[in-house]
């Protein structure tokens, strides 16, 4: 296992097409995180998963977005109608509960015009 | 207001300089803290945790201040291979759930 990975590495699309992003998180670990990350600013949490269950959305996840992990492994993130304004690196992390320490994925990084 | 404040910097220093960053967390029910290291369109790494009773890794050391809430980031002699940007990042929970992060510090390590 090499770490998390997330496909694609980047993405350009029209604005108001739908976009899916893949990460697959480090096999042990039951935990998986979204966050999105804008120029300057630190990574912001989007949402979580423990095994296969969403715990919890940020706010920041408006209706557009929605995020699963059907088998309890990979995760889809997905963002219908798409804005300028979601243009951003989306960043998947893994952990094991009870561990300190994420490991994050190379991130997708999405460009909308 | 942000509940993880981080000076943006950029902190511009000769090499061999040692340099500190401070971070101010503002929920005083947070109970684990870590520094990451990100490099430039690089995914966060983890680079040290942030113990109550401080701790060093090599030529880092980390503080946590609960009473200040604050945390703190040394750097000794300190190298070009350093530049990045060093995220704050607090957790509220004993265990990893969600983790806050601060909009990081730039530093650059000039020859």
């Amino acid at each position: 296992d090499t770490g998390v990975s997330q496909d694609p590495r980047h993405k350009i699309t029209k604005r108001g097409q739908n976009v899916t992003f893949r990460c697959d998180p480090i096999s042990e670990h039951n935990r998986l995180y979204w966050y999105r990350q804008t120029l300057g600013q630190g990574p912001e949490f989007l949402t979580y998963f423990q095994n296969e269950a969403q715990l919890e959305k940020s706010r920041l996840l408006s209706d557009r977005f929605s995020a699963e992990r059907p088998k309890g492994s990979f995760s889809t993130l997905e963002i219908q109608r798409t804005e300028q304004g979601d243009s951003a690196m989306y960043l998947c992390a893994s952990s094991l509960q009870g561990k300190d320490g994420y490991t994050f994925g190379s991130g997708t990084r999405l460009t909308v015009v | 207001r942000k509940e993880v404040e981080q000076d943006p910097g950029p902190f511009n220093v000769p090499e061999g300089a040692t340099v500190a960053f401070n971070c101010t967390y503002s929920n005083s029910a947070s109970q684990s803290f870590f520094w990451y290291r990100q490099d430039c369109r690089k995914e966060p790494k983890l680079l040290m945790s942030v113990y109550s009773s401080g701790n060093e890794d090599g030529r880092f050391t980390a503080q946590l201040n609960r009473a200040s809430q604050y945390i703190s980031l040394l750097i000794r002699d300190s190298k070009l291979s350093d530049s990045a940007t060093y995220l704050c990042v607090v957790n509220r929970y004993s265990s990893a759930s969600k983790i806050i992060f601060g909009s990081g510090t730039r530093l650059s390590i000039r020859p």
